[in-house]
């Protein structure tokens, strides 16, 4: 079963830390890897998209990376801030556009 | 957010009443979805359409009814409400050009008691 899993399930960090979430996945045909951010209250909101030969993609502060020999993705937010706070989606796509989503990262950034 | 548009926001009903939850956008994509959200859980497809004469089932279409209205409405039925249908619900849009994409609403929080 395709699958895709997400850590840590949830995150606290002190505002202008870094941190990296994970996503490992067992989806096959893959097409591409989306991570969207969702704010409480709000429709998810793609970041960035890497397809099988991009190993790394930045969006400002936020950058992910692709391995897809091993299927795992991060997503390192540098800097936080109070505006990072949110649930971060990993959502993977098999060749048809059928999209599968794991359960997400809440993060939380405290002052 | 805007460009898809869902209504309402929050929905409190009973067990057994017949609920719809309305979707609209106005991206002139093709594509567009329904999907639920459960704590702890990923987003979850329940009905799609990739055109006004086309709907698909999803994973977990049990208990939902949709119906495409036109290109830029589509919504969701359901047909005699349960508690465990008590979720936050989401609608999509997409264009396969932008490789698989979506664009979602602002989500309707439906509690069934």
């Amino acid at each position: 079963k395709n699958q895709v899993e997400q850590s840590p399930q949830s995150l606290i960090i002190l505002e202008g830390k870094n941190c990296t979430l994970q996503c490992n996945y067992t989806v096959s045909p893959f097409s591409n890897l989306r991570w969207y951010k969702q704010d409480t209250g709000r429709g998810p909101v793609s970041l960035t998209i890497m397809t099988f030969s991009e190993n790394t993609k930045s969006n400002g502060r936020y950058t992910a990376t692709l391995d897809a020999d091993t299927k795992q993705s991060s997503l390192h937010i540098t800097a936080s801030q109070l505006s990072d706070s949110a649930s971060y989606i990993c959502v993977v796509s098999e060749f048809g556009n059928k999209l599968v989503f794991g359960a997400g990262t809440i993060l939380r950034v405290k002052s | 957010d805007a460009d898809v548009t869902q209504t309402p926001r929050n929905r409190i009903t009973k067990t057994g009443k017949r609920i719809m939850l309305e979707c609209s956008q106005t991206k002139g994509h093709d594509r567009m979805y329904w999907y639920r959200q459960d704590p702890g859980l990923g987003l979850r497809l329940i009905y799609y359409s990739f055109d006004v004469k086309d709907i698909n089932k999803g994973e977990i279409s049990d208990g939902y009814s949709v119906s495409r209205q036109a290109q830029a409405k589509f919504s969701l039925s359901l047909e005699s409400a349960i508690p465990n249908q008590t979720a936050l619900y989401f609608c999509a849009t997409s264009d396969p050009g932008r490789g698989g994409e979506q664009f979602f609403g602002p989500g309707t929080r439906l509690t069934v008691l």
